[in-house]
Parts: C-alpha cells; sequence; structure tokens
C-alpha cells in the first residue's frame, strides 16, 4: 500500500528542547511539503522540497529546519527558536514537482504540544 | 500574488440538505483547482479537481465547475449525509513567477445534523 506515513501521531515537548517530526513517502514522489495548520488559519507553509538535497523556505520557515537526504524522506525539526509551536503538522507529497495538475497527498499529520 | 476565498463557516446543515460551499480565486494565469476534504484528527484528501475552464470535477455525489469568467469554483452536494462533516478546502495550483507552490484557502467547517 503506497501512501505516506507521520510518525508519531502526537507528541509532547518540554519547552526549549528540539524536536524532529518524522515523514516518509514510498508514491516516488519527487516534491514533498511540510504544512502547519492551526485553529481557523488553514495550512501553513514551512518548507517544500522539488528534489533530493535541495529545499526551500515556505511562509513561515523561521524556528524550522529541514532536510531531503532521501527522495523517500523529509523530516521537520522544529527548534527552540519557533516561538509558538504548539500545532497540528501536515507533510504532503506530489509527484508533479510544478504540481500544476497532480493533487497533493497528506499524511495523517503530527499533533505537537510544547508546554 | 495567488489566494483563495472561502466562505466562512461553520455551515450547518440537516441531512439530506443541499450544500453549495463559495470559492473563489485570484491568479495571474490559468491554475488547477481543488477541493481537499479534512476529516476530524486526519491530513487531507483529495475530494476532486479540475484543470481548466468549464471543466467540472466530481466525486462521492460532490461536483464543482471551473468558472474562468467568475473565476470561482463552488462545491455543491445534492443531499448531504452525517458522514459528509469535516472541513473542506479549496486550493489552486500554478506555476507563476518561480513559486511553484499550490495556496489554500481558509477552509469551511460543515456540521451535518441528522
Amino acid at each position: 500500500d503506497g501512501g505516506i506515513t507521520q510518525s508519531p501521531k502526537y507528541l509532547f515537548r518540554k519547552e526549549g528542547q528540539n524536536v524532529t517530526l518524522s515523514c516518509e513517502q514510498n508514491l516516488n514522489h519527487d516534491a514533498m511539503y511540510w504544512y502547519r495548520q492551526d485553529p481557523g488559519q488553514g495550512l501553513r507553509l514551512i518548507y517544500y522540497s522539488q528534489i533530493v538535497n535541495d529545499f526551500q523556505k515556505g511562509d513561515i520557515a523561521e524556528g524550522y529546519s529541514v532536510s531531503r537526504e532521501k527522495k523517500e524522506s523529509f523530516p521537520l525539526t522544529v527548534t527552540s527558536a519557533q516561538k509558538n509551536p504548539t500545532a497540528f503538522y501536515l507533510c504532503a507529497s506530489s509527484p508533479d514537482p510544478l504540481a500544476l495538475t497532480y493533487e497533493q497527498y497528506f499524511g495523517p499529520g503530527t499533533r505537537l504540544t510544547v508546554t | 500574488g495567488n489566494s483563495v476565498t472561502q466562505m466562512e463557516g461553520p455551515v450547518t446543515l440537516s441531512e439530506e440538505a443541499f450544500l453549495t460551499i463559495n470559492c473563489t480565486y485570484t491568479a495571474t494565469g490559468y491554475p488547477s483547482l481543488f477541493w481537499y476534504v479534512q476529516y476530524p484528527g486526519e491530513g487531507l484528501q483529495l475530494l476532486l479537481k479540475a484543470t481548466k475552464a468549464d471543466d467540472k470535477g466530481s466525486n462521492k455525489g460532490f461536483e464543482a465547475t471551473y468558472r474562468k469568467e467568475t473565476t470561482s469554483f463552488h462545491l455543491e452536494k445534492g443531499s448531504v449525509q452525517v458522514s459528509d462533516s469535516a472541513v473542506y478546502f479549496c486550493a489552486l495550483s500554478l506555476a507563476s513567477g518561480g513559486s511553484y507552490i499550490p495556496t489554500f484557502g481558509r477552509g469551511t467547517s460543515l456540521i451535518v445534523h441528522p
């Protein structure tokens, strides 16, 4: 079964700690994305990658970092510099780096709570 | 830049009622248009899409027509069910000025009562 997996489903951390969210896909897609979702704000793009070993900042990249060493993996690190990290994080992929006509495929999300 | 505007929710309906969720867009060019659905605690999944003007996307009783003249892609369903309760996102995708990122609306929550 092809798809995107995100782990864990729920994650709890203390303030000041870095935390890494996992995203893996076996769809052989070139493009991968990280979004943050807060109530009433829709999806906001954190980072995206159109090809291995390359990634670009999205609208709210401050306090986050990513890597794309393998086509199937795109982990997101939430650093202590992120002022308000508690949110629902969604990973997505697309077979078309331009994402013009192909839809995005989303993982189930990770809910991060920082106290 | 590109943008998507959806009607604010929540939209509350009784089972078997007619549903319309409005979506309009602003884009410099000819985007592809999408509706995604998100059930509680889950990721988004594609509901339907249209890639050119006058195309109609349809799936699971939902329909939307790409109207270039009104820059709209309104979602409709003739008879909603309780199981349709979810958040619906309108989105566009367009290559413009080196940016190839889909743009999402804020989402519209639908609540269907028995």
